[in-house]
């Protein structure tokens, strides 16, 4: 079985400081791992995904994501963070390559950046 | 982005009537999927299908069902609607060749009132 925990269910920070959204995952096999940001009134958008090759992750809008197997864990950074980045923040976990795998959802995390 | 429109885009409904939800995709994905989402609670699957006529149960699949009788499209109908099934429903869709990454309608938002 594979879950998902996302520490923060709320992170503020001032803009142009570091953002760190943390997000664990247990899964029985190797991951594939994702990250997906959701605007007000949107669907969720594909901002990276990690799928067994570099362990260093770049995404969309400056994110970035490193794997680290020895600790569990897939956490989001972007070196400073804009008024733009508020929004809420998905870490998903998939049983990578399982013909059909479905992904399992972390709570999320609502970022919001203040002036 | 991928071709994938959910309808309609926001319901208002009494308790006890049947609801349908539309997912439609024109990117000739295998996986599609229906989750909902509410505070506190993410994202959470209802049914999912992984081919014409192949569906199977999520973790809140009471009260729902589904049918994909074609490749694009995937139906969720709500068979008596209750107010526990006021949510946002997310479509969404995958393939190997995206490495089952998901990608996602816009939502409905229903109401039951």
């Amino acid at each position: 079985a594979q879950s998902v925990t996302q520490l923060g269910s709320h992170v503020s920070v001032s803009e142009g400081a570091l953002v760190l959204l943390r997000c664990n995952y247990s899964s029985s096999v190797p991951p594939y791992l994702f990250w997906y940001v959701q605007y007000p009134n949107q669907g969720l958008q594909l901002l990276l995904k990690y799928t067994s090759a570099a362990t260093l992750v770049k995404g969309i809008n400056g994110f970035e994501a490193e794997f680290k197997k020895s600790e569990t864990s897939f956490h989001l950074t972007k070196p400073s963070a804009h008024m733009s980045d508020a929004a809420e923040y998905f870490c998903a976990v998939s049983e990578g390559g399982t013909s059909g795998s479905r992904l399992t959802f972390g709570e999320g995390t609502q970022l919001t950046v203040n002036p | 982005d991928a071709g994938i429109t959910q309808s309609p885009r926001h319901k208002v409904t009494e308790t006890g009537t049947p609801v349908t939800l539309r997912c439609h995709q024109t990117e000739n994905h295998r996986y599609m999927y229906w989750y909902r989402q509410d505070p506190g609670h993410g994202l959470r699957l209802i049914h999912y299908s992984y081919g014409v006529k192949d569906t199977d149960k999520g973790e809140v699949s009471d009260g729902y069902s589904v049918s994909r009788s074609k490749t694009e499209d995937f139906l969720l109908t709500l068979e008596s609607a209750t107010s526990s099934q006021t949510s946002v429903y997310f479509c969404a869709i995958s393939d190997f060749r995206d490495n089952y990454g998901y990608t996602f309608g816009s939502g409905t938002r229903l109401t039951v009132v």
